[in-house]
């Protein structure tokens, strides 16, 4: 059975410094792997997605994720935290039967970002 | 663009009454998919559907049926609402396999 692990349920940096969120996966397969965010009262945004082909994967708003197979992990980073970023962050992992129909998500994590 | 849209936004319910949450998606997607998030425990997936006419049980799809009657729309309901019941709903599609899913705004439903 696949599952996906967020590591932290709450990080909070300030603003200008890196961010860094952290999720480990298990799978039997070579999985998908995406980073969902979601702000207040809104939906899911694909941030990114790793798809079996570069390691490291870049999305958009200057985040950026690296598949780690050796360690099973996908971490979320970013160099310079802004305002805006803050909002809750979803590690996503496609089932072992393959396709994007089911995906299996995270608990999150809640972002804060301070002046 | 108007993407994924949800009706209603908000609504309060009383235990044993039923209603129904309607999802409406432009992008002319084959598949959609209802979840629920709670807190601490991210989506879950609740019913599906690859395409029209057709529908699928997900993790959590006890006292929930779905309909898929046209391509666009897919329809969330519940016959008798329970307190566990409460939640905030999310409506998602994607174009077929392998493709990342579009999610609505949500439908925050409270059961007293």
């Amino acid at each position: 059975a696949q599952s996906v692990t967020q590591l932290d349920s709450h990080v909070s940096v300030s603003e200008g410094t890196p961010v860094l969120l952290r999720c480990n996966y298990s799978s039997s397969y070579s999985p998908s792997l995406f980073w969902y965010v979601q702000h207040p009262n809104k939906g899911l945004q694909l941030l990114l997605k790793y798809t079996s082909a570069a390691t490291l994967v870049k999305g958009i708003n200057g985040f950026e994720a690296e598949f780690k197979k050796s360690e099973t992990s996908f971490h979320l980073t970013k160099p310079s935290a802004h305002m805006s970023d803050a909002a809750e962050y979803f590690c996503v992992v496609t089932p072992s039967s393959g396709g994007y129909n089911k995906l299996i998500f995270g608990a999150g994590t809640r972002l804060a970002v301070h002046p | 663009n108007a993407g994924v849209t949800q009706t209603p936004k908000f609504r309060v319910l009383k235990t044993g009454q039923s209603m129904t949450l309607l999802c409406a998606q432009d992008m002319n997607h084959e598949y959609m998919y209802w979840y629920r998030q709670d807190p601490g425990m991210g989506l879950r997936l609740i019913h599906y559907s690859v395409g029209e006419g057709t529908t699928a049980k997900g993790e959590v799809p006890d006292g929930y049926n779905v309909s898929r009657l046209k391509k666009q729309n897919f329809l969330l309901g519940l016959e008798s609402a329970a307190p566990s019941q409460t939640s905030v709903y999310f409506c998602a599609s994607s174009p077929r396999d392998n493709q990342p899913q579009h999610f609505g705004d949500g439908t925050r439903l409270s059961i007293l």
